[in-house]
């Protein structure tokens, strides 16, 4: 079947624009993960949903990060006014639901601020 | 949150098997042991996790401890394909995995 999905694939952006990064996780995962991993390191997380919780949003470096998820399925993450910190992978995962199920992930999104 | 030791890199060569090991002296009773590994330009995998006892599956095998602080990964035959970073994660569920920058493994043909 098919796996999560990300888009675009890579992204780049002046510093100081808004930019949005999508998700499609596996149908019928009720949690997605947000995670960024800048070159060489690991993954650090951001947010968080399942099903029709509240997300856990205590990853989330700054305010200019938001995330949506809509209709439990294609989750946004918005960063606005860029910054070239925010230079990273961005990485979407999913898995069936919370607690100790694997996480399935996308490719990612390279985001690159100039 | 659990700390981990992991080596920075590893060599091993093609088909022959390979031990990664992981130190977590600080796991807590409820906290799995996950493995990820991530290949080069992709998103992470799933390879294994175990809690007590030791696990195998069609990727890889997981050598768990008896005291639980530390865990190896066991990859019965390499091959070039499995060169990757590989992550050692405790935690007792998937929402809040630490991860760190994990064993680059290096396989020589």
């Amino acid at each position: 079947g098919a796996g999560v999905s990300q888009s675009p694939s890579n992204k780049v952006t002046e510093k100081g624009k808004d930019v949005e990064l999508r998700c499609d996780p596996i149908s019928g995962h009720t949690a997605l993960y947000w995670y960024r991993q800048s070159l060489g390191q690991g993954l650090e997380f951001l947010i968080y949903f399942q099903g029709n919780s509240a997300p856990d949003k205590s990853g989330l470096p700054s305010d200019r990060f938001s995330a949506e998820r809509t209709g439990g399925s294609v989750s946004t993450l918005t960063i606005q006014r860029t910054q070239q910190e925010d230079s990273a992978v961005y990485l979407c995962a999913s898995s069936r639901r919370t607690g100790v199920y694997e996480q399935y992930f996308g490719p990612g999104t390279r985001l690159t601020v100039t | 949150d659990a700390k981990t030791t992991q080596p920075n890199s590893m060599e091993s060569n093609e088909e022959e098997p390979v031990h990664l090991p992981c130190n977590h002296s600080t796991i807590s009773g409820t906290d799995y042991i996950h493995w990820y590994r991530q290949l080069p330009s992709q998103g992470p995998e799933y390879v294994i996790h175990g809690l007590t006892s030791n696990v195998n599956n069609r990727m890889a095998s997981l050598a768990i401890a008896e005291d639980r602080k530390s865990s190896t990964l066991i990859l019965h035959r390499a091959t070039l394909r499995d060169a990757a970073v590989y992550y050692c994660i405790p935690g007792d569920s998937n929402y809040q995995l630490i991860w760190g920058a994990g064993t680059k493994l290096i396989i020589k043909p």
